[in-house]
C-alpha cells in the first residue's frame, strides 16, 4: 500500500490562498490521488482527486507532480468554513478502499 | 438530492451490551462502507457492503457485523460492547465499485461505552 506524508498542522490567513503538500512516493501508476477532508463534527468530505493531470474544481485544484510521488491541494481563497482536517489518500489498499492517513489540521486565521 | 443518513447520532451503552447502528446511502448508491474513527487509530475500514453482500472487510473482531439490505440501507451491529469500542461510526456509500473512489459520508454516530 502507498504511503503519505502531510504535516500535521498549517496554519493561513483568511482570504489568501493555501497549498496543502503531500508526499506519496511508493504510489503505483495507476493508483488515482484522491483529497478529502473532515470538518469538524461532521463525516469525511470528497474535495477532489487525479491520475495525472493537475485537475479543478469549484472547491479546490490539485497539482500532481510528473513524477507522481507528490501532490498539492489548492484552496485558491480560503474562508474560516475552511477549517478542517485534509487527507490526502494515494490509491487503494488489497481490498480497494482507500488508505486514510492522519491528515492536516488546516488553521484559518480571521 | 439528501445526503448519506445515521442514526443514532449519539449513543451511551454498557460494558456487554450490543448496539445497532443504521445507515442510509444516497438514493442511487448500491455500495455501503462502515469506518471507525478514534483519535488514535484514526479512521479504519469495518466493511464494505454492495448489493446486499459483503465485498470487502477489515481487521476487526467478529463482534462486528453488518447487512444491508434490497434497498441499500445498512446496519451494523456491535455486540459484547467493550471501552475501547468507544468511537465514531461513520457510514460512506458510493454508487458502484469503482475506478475512482469517491465516496459521501454520513455525520456519523458517537458511540460512548461506560
Amino acid at each position: 500500500d502507498a504511503k503519505t506524508t502531510q504535516p500535521n498542522s498549517m496554519e493561513s490567513n483568511e482570504e489568501e490562498p493555501v497549498h496543502l503538500p503531500c508526499n506519496h512516493s511508493t504510489i503505483s501508476g495507476t493508483d488515482y490521488i484522491h483529497w478529502y477532508r473532515q470538518l469538524p463534527s461532521q463525516g469525511p468530505e470528497y474535495v477532489i482527486h487525479g491520475l495525472t493531470s493537475n485537475v479543478n474544481n469549484r472547491m479546490a485544484s490539485l497539482a500532481i507532480a510528473e513524477d507522481r510521488k507528490s501532490s498539492t491541494l489548492i484552496l485558491h481563497r480560503a474562508t474560516l468554513r475552511d477549517a478542517a482536517v485534509y487527507y490526502c489518500i494515494p490509491g487503494v489498499d488489497s481490498n480497494y478502499q482507500l488508505i486514510w492517513g492522519a491528515g492536516t489540521k488546516l488553521i484559518i486565521k480571521p | 438530492k439528501a445526503g448519506v443518513t445515521q442514526t443514532p447520532r449519539y449513543l451511551i451503552k454498557t460494558r456487554g451490551q450490543q448496539v445497532t447502528l443504521s445507515c442510509s446511502p444516497i438514493s442511487g448508491h448500491r455500495s455501503v462502507s462502515w469506518y471507525q474513527q478514534t483519535p488514535g487509530q484514526g479512521l479504519q475500514f469495518l466493511f464494505e457492503y454492495f448489493s446486499e453482500t459483503q465485498r470487502n472487510k477489515g481487521n476487526f473482531p467478529g463482534r462486528f457485523s453488518g447487512r444491508q439490505f434490497s434497498n441499500s440501507r445498512s446496519e451494523m451491529n456491535v455486540s459484547t460492547l467493550e471501552l475501547g469500542d468507544s468511537a465514531l461510526y461513520l457510514c460512506a456509500s458510493r454508487r458502484g465499485l469503482p475506478s475512482s473512489y469517491e465516496q459521501y459520508f454520513g455525520p456519523g454516530t458517537r458511540l460512548t461505552v461506560t
